[in-house]
């Protein structure tokens, strides 16, 4: 069955700092990746997607991803974080089947 | 505003009393998804939908039923309300199998 895996439950950063989320799926074939925030007390909003391509996918507010094939990852990055980055960040996956499979969830939060 | 909207916001049900939620979409959207949310837990699908007059099960579709009886609503039920299904519960759709998803504002659902 496919899934994606999000290791890091909770991350503390201080304004200014680099993120690095981890995403990890376990299908294989051709592979549909999204990541998607969560804003406190609000729904769930697209932040990017990758489909197929360039494997370094650029994003809203500053968020980019790289879909590294070979370790099955797809890492949410972003050089500087803001106080208002604070937020709940889901990896979601889709392969064969039709709907999307979503990770557990990293909650970051920024410190101003 | 085109989007994805979910009645009611919140509820408060007594353990073994039904109650139906409602997610409509303007968008012309062929799929449509349940997903319920809770904590350390990512999203988890419930029931989804891939046109009108279709719906299929998900990861953790027990306890629940739905329908899909026009394009623009999928219905989800509860019979017999348990505190199990205490959680906040996402609706989502997509115009394809290959797009992201738009996700509604959810309904938190408390069962005493």
């Amino acid at each position: 069955a496919q899934s994606v895996s999000q290791h890091n439950h909770h991350v503390i950063l201080s304004e200014a700092a680099s993120l690095e989320l981890g995403c990890n799926y376990s299908y294989g074939g051709t592979v549909n990746l999204f990541w998607y925030v969560q804003y406190p007390g609000q729904h769930l909003q697209l932040l990017l997607k990758y489909f197929s391509g360039d494997p370094l996918v650029k994003g809203i507010k500053g968020f980019e991803a790289e879909f590294i094939k070979s370790k099955f990852s797809f890492n949410l990055r972003k050089p500087s974080v803001q106080w208002s980055d604070t937020a709940e960040y889901f990896c979601a996956g889709r392969g064969s089947a039709r709907q999307l499979t979503f990770g557990s969830g990293t909650q970051l939060t920024v410190l101003p | 505003n085109a989007g994805v909207t979910q009645t009611p916001k919140f509820r408060v049900l007594k353990t073994g009393q039904s109650m139906t939620l409602l997610c409509a979409q303007d968008m012309n959207h062929e799929y449509m998804y349940w997903y319920r949310q809770d904590p350390g837990m990512g999203l988890r699908l419930i029931h989804y939908s891939v046109g009108e007059g279709t719906t299929a099960k998900g990861e953790v579709p027990d306890g629940y039923n739905v329908s899909r009886l026009k394009k623009q609503n999928f219905l989800l039920g509860l019979e017999s309300a348990a505190p199990s299904q205490t959680s906040v519960y996402f609706c989502a759709s997509s115009f394809g199998t290959a797009d992201g998803y738009t996700f509604g504002s959810g309904t938190r659902l408390t069962v005493v």
